[in-house]
């Protein structure tokens, strides 16, 4: 099992729909939980971080938290062309070692 | 407050070269952590240096290694490279208050290994 997993993708959305991106792991004592968007030919730029069960909102972006579950999930409301990219989320392993998933690519057609 | 940057950007090199990438964290950022990103694996991590000092290493062959200078700038160096060497090499930084900090990304650096 992979430390990390994420929707296969790819996930495509029409502008303004709500797009919904989810991440499992495997460490049932990860603490901190961050998701990061990465454009093509870019390098990741940090979304969000969570650290406890519940909601965190940012603008048009909440991210979820279920430890029991060990589930994390990033929603984007009103999602915009702009938002088209590949998503990661990223578990640490140890300390500064952080464990991606394999990114969802999430296409949002105007 | 400037970014993480790398150096050189982009990069050619023939099998059984070696390379060092260098990388400067943002002001006070204490930890440098390496990454290798290919189509096919994704993003994996390399190791972590924090104080000058390797805190973490991840499951890669020993031509793979690093240092950190007191000023916190990290190089990285591949030696005797190979084609599966060819990726998008980034590098991290965070502030390290706790065990494990936001790591920012820089730009990468583009290997490509003819």
């Amino acid at each position: 099992q992979k430390e990390v997993e994420q929707n296969s993708g790819p996930l495509s959305v029409p502008e303004g729909a709500i797009a919904s991106l989810n991440c499992t792991y495997s460490d049932r004592g990860s603490q901190s939980f961050f998701w990061y968007r990465q454009y093509s030919g870019k390098s990741p730029e940090l979304i969000m971080s969570i650290y406890s069960n519940g909601d965190k909102e940012d603008g048009r972006f909440t991210a979820q938290l279920n430890k029991a579950s060990q589930y994390v999930s990033l929603l984007i409301r009103d999602s915009q062309p702009s938002d088209s990219a590949t998503y990661l989320c990223a578990v640490p392993y140890n300390n500064n070692d952080m464990r991606f998933g394999a990114g969802t690519r999430l296409t949002v057609k105007p | 407050k400037a970014g993480v940057t790398q150096t050189p950007r982009y990069l050619i090199k023939t099998r059984g070269q070696q390379v060092t990438l260098s990388c400067s964290p943002i002001s006070g950022h204490r930890s440098v952590s390496w990454y290798q990103q290919t189509p096919g694996q994704g993003l994996q991590f390399l190791f972590e240096y924090f104080s000058e000092t390797q805190r973490n290493k991840g499951n890669f062959p020993g031509r793979f290694s690093g240092r950190q200078f007191s000023n916190s700038r990290s190089e990285m160096n591949v030696s005797t490279l190979e084609l599966g060497d060819s990726a998008l090499y980034l590098c991290a930084s965070s502030l390290v208050m706790l065990g494990t900090d936001t790591q920012y990304f820089g730009p990468g650096t583009r290997l490509t290994v003819l």
